[in-house]
């Protein structure tokens, strides 16, 4: 399957700090990319839509000034954490979607565990 | 009613058995469908993909998708201890993926 991947893995802050995840796509190009959030023994969130070339879509509840999405080219989407606190804390995952002649796939990064302190 | 819902587990099977994992959608214009596994602590990784009525085989995994009855399941053959995790059953719809609610497998050595 294709590879898409994320960096960090893990990463631990401070409150008040930023942080930035960043998601690629190795060896097919995406146009569209995927953010979402996972708590402990609940199932995926979908926080954004990132669009290369274009504004993020946010589901409702997301707040826009505080997860920023940049999708700067059709392998790259980053997410930004800004003035992160203790409840951002989660497992981040982003996805690519790729579109093959059958129809949409979605593959997923590894993920990136935040810890705020 | 939920987009996707998924049989409730946990399902226990003994090791070398079918497991059988079911999931029903409630948006009959929806066109792809996917399974995927979730081990504990890590993302969600793709098992099958399926579009079109009928079966699709991938090795040990066989997906069956029903669209009349807005039904898609998964086997998993000879079931290895390797095969417990979560499995979660994904419906494209619109623009984005909905899942169901996962159903954690077990596989008795």
């Amino acid at each position: 399957g294709a590879v898409v991947s994320q960096h960090p893995s893990w990463v631990i802050c401070k409150s008040g700090t930023s942080v930035k995840i960043e998601c690629r796509s190795l060896d097919f190009q995406a146009t569209t990319m995927f953010w979402y959030r996972q708590f402990p023994k609940q199932s995926l969130m979908l926080m954004a839509t990132s669009n290369e070339g274009s504004k993020a879509t946010y589901e409702q509840g997301v707040e826009k000034d505080k997860f920023l999405i940049n999708h700067a080219s059709l392998t790259l989407s980053t997410l930004t954490v800004t003035s992160a606190h203790p409840e951002d804390s989660s497992f981040y995952i982003c996805s690519a979607l790729n579109r093959l002649a059958e129809g949409r796939v979605e593959y997923f990064g590894p993920g990136t565990r935040l810890t705020v302190l | 009613q939920k987009e996707v819902e998924q049989n409730s587990g946990p399902l226990s099977v003994p090791e070398g058995a079918i497991a059988s994992l079911n999931c029903t959608y409630s948006d009959r214009g929806s066109q792809s469908f996917f399974w995927y596994r979730q081990y504990s602590g890590k993302s969600p990784e793709l098992i099958m993909s399926i579009y079109s009525n009928g079966d699709k085989e991938d090795g040990r995994f066989t997906a069956q998708l029903n669209k009349a009855s807005q039904y898609v399941s998964l086997l998993i053959r000879d079931s290895q201890p390797s095969d417990s995790a979560t499995y979660l059953c994904a419906v494209f719809n619109d623009y984005k993926l909905s899942f169901g609610a996962g159903t954690t497998v077990t596989v008795r050595a």
